[in-house]
């Protein structure tokens, strides 16, 4: 059974950094795209940023750029989001996501997800 | 960026009407186009991949249609657990995009 779980979220002031984690488990990791995407309370979601199997390639959201990175420990089956000079409309629910039933690894649909964990950037 | 737009915004319906909401791409996305369902307090569930692929354990009475700039996601009839919020996303180039969601209600 695929499993993706999110930890590392909380209350963080503004300027503030938080790391997210993502620990993966029933897949084969290593071989798949990973991706953020996060939910401001009310909203939308929007898309954050992904990583391809090896940590080689990354992509980011404009708002994001700069200063979010994405990385991963695929001997440890775990996806990171270092997270520096928040703002509060970074506030949001980041879920972690992957495809594993489809034929691209990740690379076009997300059918697996985590339940998220919330960030909250307040003073 | 590609924008996605998708209409309406919300809708109310009755069991066993039939639902279509529509997605706009600012450019041509081919067929890369997903669709997704989420509940309150809930993840996204992935409905409909590549514009029309159903996924695995997902109602035939769902449906997803369109190439290039527009797609249509069917309900034909639509059920208890279809009330929700779908998203469409597009893949064909980062960043990927949603559109901003249509909520589906009970009349």
């Amino acid at each position: 059974e695929v499993q993706l779980v999110e930890s590392g979220g909380g209350l963080v002031q503004p300027g503030g950094s938080l790391r997210l984690s993502c620990a993966a488990s029933g897949f084969t990791f290593g071989d798949y795209w990973m991706h953020w995407v996060r939910q401001a309370p009310g909203k939308g979601l929007v898309w954050v940023s992904r990583i391809n199997g090896d940590g080689s390639s990354t992509n980011y959201a404009v708002s994001v750029k700069g200063r979010f990175t994405i990385s991963r420990d695929n001997a440890k089956n775990t996806l990171y989001l270092q997270m520096n000079s928040l703002r509060a409309e970074d506030t949001a629910v980041y879920y972690c996501a992957t495809d594993v039933g489809g034929p691209w690894f990740g690379e076009f649909s997300l059918d697996s997800w985590g339940l998220g964990t919330l960030v909250t950037v307040s003073s | 960026d590609v924008q996605m737009t998708q209409s309406p915004s919300s809708l109310s319906a009755s069991v066993g009407d039939r639902v279509t909401i529509t997605c706009r791409a600012s450019r041509s996305i081919s067929s890369y186009l997903n669709w997704y369902q989420q509940k309150p307090g809930k993840a996204p569930k992935l409905l409909i991949s590549s514009a029309s692929s159903l996924q695995s354990g997902v109602p035939s009475r769902v449906s997803g249609s369109g190439s290039a700039t527009d797609f249509t996601l069917t309900i034909s009839s639509l059920q208890p657990e279809d009330f929700a919020t779908y998203y469409c996303q597009q893949s064909y180039t980062t960043p990927w995009t949603f559109g901003q969601g249509t909520k589906v209600e009970i009349k």
